[in-house]
């Protein structure tokens, strides 16, 4: 099961910050925080992941709480070409094998207004 | 980051038949993982694709339904079996390189499956 929880769906206005909440509050310490977007009809798009600190590429910032139980993510301009499904993932360890997995949750529907 | 070339994009079946759909990566890559996508739904992991031996399955899918072959680190398949109508969905490949750094995860474009 998806160790994540986000809302359905949130509307943010062109040019402004668009701000996208997720629960993880059973995540473990030495597992990551991801997000990918899927736009329609194509396959999921990285964006960006995170640990314990906080970080910030070309495309987003990804802020991580101090008990890592929640994370937000930041589009500081968000354009009509970010309208999407925004997925917040735990990335399940897999032993000691420094692999893991991706599980999926319902993402967040972002849907940016001019 | 890997690219990934996923074959058919789309395809139209019969029901009863089978398909494969093959996942060639630009580079060697540790992790190949394969994930449906039913209409409306988020992405479910099918299973995860392991070099040289039988693939883990999640919960819910089975080997006979869904057989999965790695022969080297840039190839997998994936065989959707005796299929019906509900085994419609977008069916996508994933990549990556794993490490405790956290690599990021690439996803074909898919493909889209209609089963009639």
């Amino acid at each position: 099961d998806a160790k994540t929880t986000q809302p359905t769906s949130m509307d943010c206005a062109e040019g402004r910050a668009a701000n996208l909440p997720c629960n993880h509050s059973t995540i473990s310490g030495n597992e990551y925080v991801y997000w990918y977007r899927q736009i329609h009809s194509q396959g999921p798009q990285y964006i960006i992941h995170g640990l314990k600190n906080n970080e910030t590429n070309e495309m987003a910032s990804l802020i991580i709480t101090e008990d890592r139980k929640s994370s937000t993510l930041i589009l500081p301009h968000a354009t009509l070409r970010d309208t999407a499904v925004y997925y917040c993932i735990v990335r399940v360890e897999d032993g000691s094998s420094n692999t893991g997995k991706l599980i999926f949750g319902q993402g967040t529907t972002l849907q940016v207004k001019p | 980051s890997a690219v990934i070339s996923q074959k058919p994009s789309r395809d139209i079946c019969q029901r009863g038949t089978s398909l494969t759909i093959q996942c060639q990566v630009d580079s060697q890559v540790t992790m190949m993982f394969w994930y449906r996508q039913q209409p409306g739904q988020s992405l479910t992991l099918i299973a995860t694709a392991n070099q040289g031996s039988e693939a883990t399955y999640e919960s819910g899918f089975v080997i006979d339904k869904f057989p999965i072959s790695r022969p080297n680190l840039t190839f997998s398949t994936l065989t959707v079996s005796n299929m019906s109508p509900e085994d419609s969905s977008i069916y996508l490949c994933s990549v990556g390189r794993g490490g405790r750094s956290g690599y990021g995860y690439t996803f074909g474009s898919g493909t889209r499956l209609t089963v009639v």
